[in-house]
This record gives C-alpha cells, structure tokens and sequence, in this order.
C-alpha cells in the first residue's frame, strides 16, 4: 500500500522558521494537501495543492513540492502553531486518499 | 457556514458492528461535493475510511473494504459509515469531513471537519 513518510517531530524556537517534510512515490503526479490539529481537536487544512493556502491561514504557512517531496513551511513560529502536522495526497491513481504518519512541531 | 456533527454509540462489542452517521447542516448534501470519513486511533495518526458522492457513489480503504459501507441520505441530509467485525484496533475517533474536488486540477482535500466521536470497541 502506498505511504507517505514524515518526520516524527520537528522542534524550533519562536520567530524562527519551521520546514516539515513529507515523501511518496506518487507526489510528482498528486497534488499534496497539509493540516495542523491541535489537541483534543480536529484536524484544520492549511495548505491545498501543494502551496496554496485557504482563506483565513496566516501568511507565515506556506507550501513547496519539489519531486517525490513536497514541505510546509511555517515563517516566524508562533507558540500558538504547536500541533500536529499531517500531509495528504492519493496514490497514482489518484484514487485512494492517504495520510502521513504526522509531525509533532513543539515551539521551544 | 457549512457544519458536521457525528453521532452514534460510543461503546460497540467486539465482532459487531459500528455505525455512524453525520449531519451536514448549512448545505444541501444533494447539491455537490464528496463526503468522507477519517478515524484516529488514540495517540495515533489520522487514516481514510472512504468517501461517498451525494449521488451514491462510493470508493473506500482497500484496507477495510471488506468491512466498510457508506451511505446517504439526502432527505435527511446526512451520511452514515457501517465498520463491521469490530476489534479493538477499530477503537478510534472517527470524523466526518466534506471532501473539496479541485476539478480544475484534480485532487482533493477535506476542507471542513465534524468534531469527531470516540469510539471504543470492548466486551
């Protein structure tokens, strides 16, 4: 079955600049979609089709995909963006939804 | 604005099945879009059951397409989720989501969220 890895945690300082990356194999041909989720909450879409970003997200977040690597790129960390991060996309066939594995952002 | 709630048990006993259904309120189910379902095992990560179109078309997990069934009901403007032969490793929070097509470019994301619903599965 087709997966899609990232990083179990990534840490920074405020005001700093975060990068969580996410790989598959079929990230050349699927669009990437990205979402923050906060305890106890449900998960928000921050980041659509790899870079843009739905109205009502701050400008700090921003997307990049570059071959089977896509990354969401948090500007000037807040201590209000600790979370969970998780990527989203869909095998080749474009079919089949997936998740990353996620990425815990701690803001030191 | 467009919201999601989930109801259902929040017991369900081993070998039976869970059922689950989410209404959608400030839009019309029958009017477009795709709606989905995504569980989360406590502590863990996030995983796609399937998803149902408002005409009834349906893909699911192949993971658990042996167990899974979608269904909606545009009348009642909901949609419901049946997992059957329940285990442990069923206990989750279970979310419903509506799923935005991006026809233009294809591709899709869960734009908006149920607050979920905690399912166990024990005897």
């Amino acid at each position: 079955s087709y997966e899609l890895t990232q990083p179990p945690s990534v840490s920074v300082s405020p005001g700093q600049t975060a990068r969580i990356t996410c790989s598959g194999d079929a990230l050349p041909k699927q669009y990437a979609y990205w979402y923050q989720q906060k305890p106890g909450q449900a998960p928000v879409l921050v980041i659509y089709k790899d870079s843009e970003r739905p109205s009502g997200i701050p400008e700090r977040f921003s997307g990049s995909s570059s071959g089977t690597t896509v990354t969401l790129t948090i500007s000037g960390v807040q201590a209000e963006d600790e979370a969970d991060y998780y990527c989203q996309s869909a095998d080749s066939s474009g079919t089949y939804k997936v998740f990353g594995g996620g990425t815990k952002l701690t803001v030191l | 604005q467009v919201q999601l709630q989930e109801s259902g048990p929040g017991l369900v006993k081993p070998s039976e099945t869970l059922s689950l259904t989410c209404a959608v309120s400030g839009y019309s189910i029958s009017s477009g879009y795709y709606w989905g379902w995504i569980r989360q095992p406590p502590g863990k990560g996030l995983e796609w059951i399937g998803s149902i179109y408002h005409s009834g078309s349906t893909y699911y997990n192949p993971s658990l397409k042996s167990r899974v069934t979608i269904s909606v009901d545009t009348s009642k403007n909901q949609f419901s989720l049946k997992l059957s032969s329940v285990t442990a490793a069923d206990t989750a929070v279970y979310y419903c989501a509506r799923e935005k097509y991006y026809y233009d470019s294809g591709g899709s994301a869960f734009d908006i969220w149920g607050q979920g619903t905690m399912v166990t599965v024990s005897s």
